[in-house]
């Protein structure tokens, strides 16, 4: 069964923190998302990668950036945690931009909170 | 501007009953449609999906309309059950990133 893996499915930080989120997908998909859904604003594209070492911003960048040294690896970093950045945070990957059977596969989430 | 619009934050359903959620779009230029469903503290998983050359996909108790002249789809989910209950996300594209409704949240009462 193909899997999109973040490492923590709950975090709590502080604020000023330097938070890693982490994403490992096993179907060797060139294309990695991250998302962000809070209630009301439905999913929020914030970074996407469509290769190693290749990123680009979405549509709510500030506050984040990422990482994509491995293919199979897609990792969100926090630089400064503030309480607004306090969400649930999904990852996701496909095997071609965008359209496709099926999609994006997510993984199961990240629900960080910033104290 | 909403490229994807899902006018219907939630919608309550009796169990056994239809349950009909709606999604609108803007670019005529989009060719694939998806329905994500989410339920809480779980990321969302692929439901059903139709392609602009076809106007209904069926898979169980699950229907997609797409109708390309009113730029409009909508997911039909017949009978409902409260397992059903969750947030339902469409999706859309071209060759881009797929682009994101805000969601409706399904609630079925037994």
């Amino acid at each position: 069964d193909v899997k999109v893996t973040q490492s923590s499915r709950y975090l709590v930080k502080r604020t000023g923190e330097k938070v890693f989120l982490e994403c490992v997908q096993d179907m060797d998909h060139e294309n990695m998302f991250w998302y962000r859904q809070d209630p009301g604003l439905g999913l929020r594209l914030i970074y996407f990668s469509y290769d190693v070492k290749m990123k680009e911003k979405g549509d709510i960048p500030e506050g984040y950036s990422v990482s994509r040294e491995k293919k199979e690896r897609f990792s969100l970093i926090l630089e400064s945690a503030s309480t607004n950045q306090t969400s649930m945070y999904l990852c996701a990957s496909s095997l071609q931009a965008g359209t496709g059977r099926g999609g994006y596969t997510f993984g199961s989430g990240t629900r960080l909170t910033v104290v | 501007d909403q490229q994807v619009k899902q006018n219907s934050p939630s919608l309550s359903v009796q169990e056994g009953r239809i349950s009909i959620l709606n999604c609108d779009y803007t670019n005529s230029m989009f060719d694939y449609f998806l329905w994500y469903k989410k339920y809480p503290a779980e990321g969302p998983t692929f439901l059903i999906s139709i392609s602009s050359i076809k106007d209904k996909n069926e898979d169980g108790r699950f229907t997609v309309f797409l109708n390309k002249s009113a730029k409009h789809l909508s997911l039909h989910i017949v009978p409902s059950q409260p397992g059903d209950s969750a947030v339902y996300f469409c999706a859309t594209g071209s060759q881009g990133n797929l682009i994101f409704g805000k969601g409706t949240k399904l609630s079925v009462k037994p």
